[in-house]
């Protein structure tokens, strides 16, 4: 199966600060990538669709201008928190889509974010 | 994607067969069934898909209903290490589309 890093995996920040989570998919080119966020003793829950070289997708409720995501290459997705608050701490989590010989995804270990 | 319903928790002993299932009796006629589960604080891992006919590989075996409206995924020989929050997902293969997790079955395997 297809391998996906996340970077960090785990952060700490202070309140009002930006953090930037990346996504990679290291042995596989990708167009789609998707971002899931998850909080504690809850499902994933998709926050945007990720597609290389256009503007991302956001699920409804999402603030696009909170959770910037950049797909600039085939192999990398990043994630960008602004100014973020205790409520944005959880488990981030990508993944991505291999369309051709694939019919699963496959998942990123997750970023656990701790918001002070 | 038709909506699944599974139960919130089971345990199962370890060296036993741990047999989840799935309700899913809205499924449409190409959406496969998939199972992904999520061991804590990692990211979810494939396990296995099927459309009508039962699938195993080295991890599970999925028993697919003849009219589909459930499943059962088994794990042979749970081991402690199978703990983990299973998720059963509908949706059309191959579709590109990201996975719509509901809120899945938590197992405990137990010595």
């Amino acid at each position: 199966g297809a391998v996906v890093s996340q970077h960090p995996s785990r952060v700490i920040c202070k309140s009002g600060t930006s953090v930037k989570i990346e996504c990679r998919s290291l042995d596989f080119q990708a167009t789609t990538m998707f971002w899931y966020r998850q909080f504690p003793k809850k499902s994933l829950m998709l926050m945007a669709t990720s597609n290389e070289g256009s503007k991302a997708t956001y699920e409804q409720g999402v603030e696009k201008d909170k959770f910037l995501i950049n797909h600039a290459s085939l192999t990398l997705s990043t994630l960008t928190v602004t100014s973020a608050h205790p409520e944005d701490s959880s488990f981030y989590i990508c993944s991505v889509y291999p369309a051709g010989e694939y019919n699963e995804q496959f998942f990123g270990p997750g970023t656990r974010l701790t918001v002070l | 994607d038709a909506k699944t319903t599974q139960p919130p928790s089971m345990d199962c002993a370890e060296g036993r067969a741990a047999n989840l299932p799935c309700n899913h009796s809205t499924i449409s006629g190409n959406e496969y069934v998939y199972w992904y589960r999520q061991i804590h604080s990692q990211g979810p891992q494939y396990i296995i898909h099927g459309l009508k006919n039962n699938e195993t590989n080295e991890m599970a075996s999925l028993i697919i209903t003849e009219d589909r409206k459930s499943s059962t995924l088994i794990l042979p020989h749970a081991t402690l290490r199978d703990t983990a929050v299973y998720y059963c997902i509908v949706r059309v293969g191959n579709s590109g589309y990201a996975l719509n997790f509901g809120k899945g079955t938590s197992l405990l395997v137990t010595p």
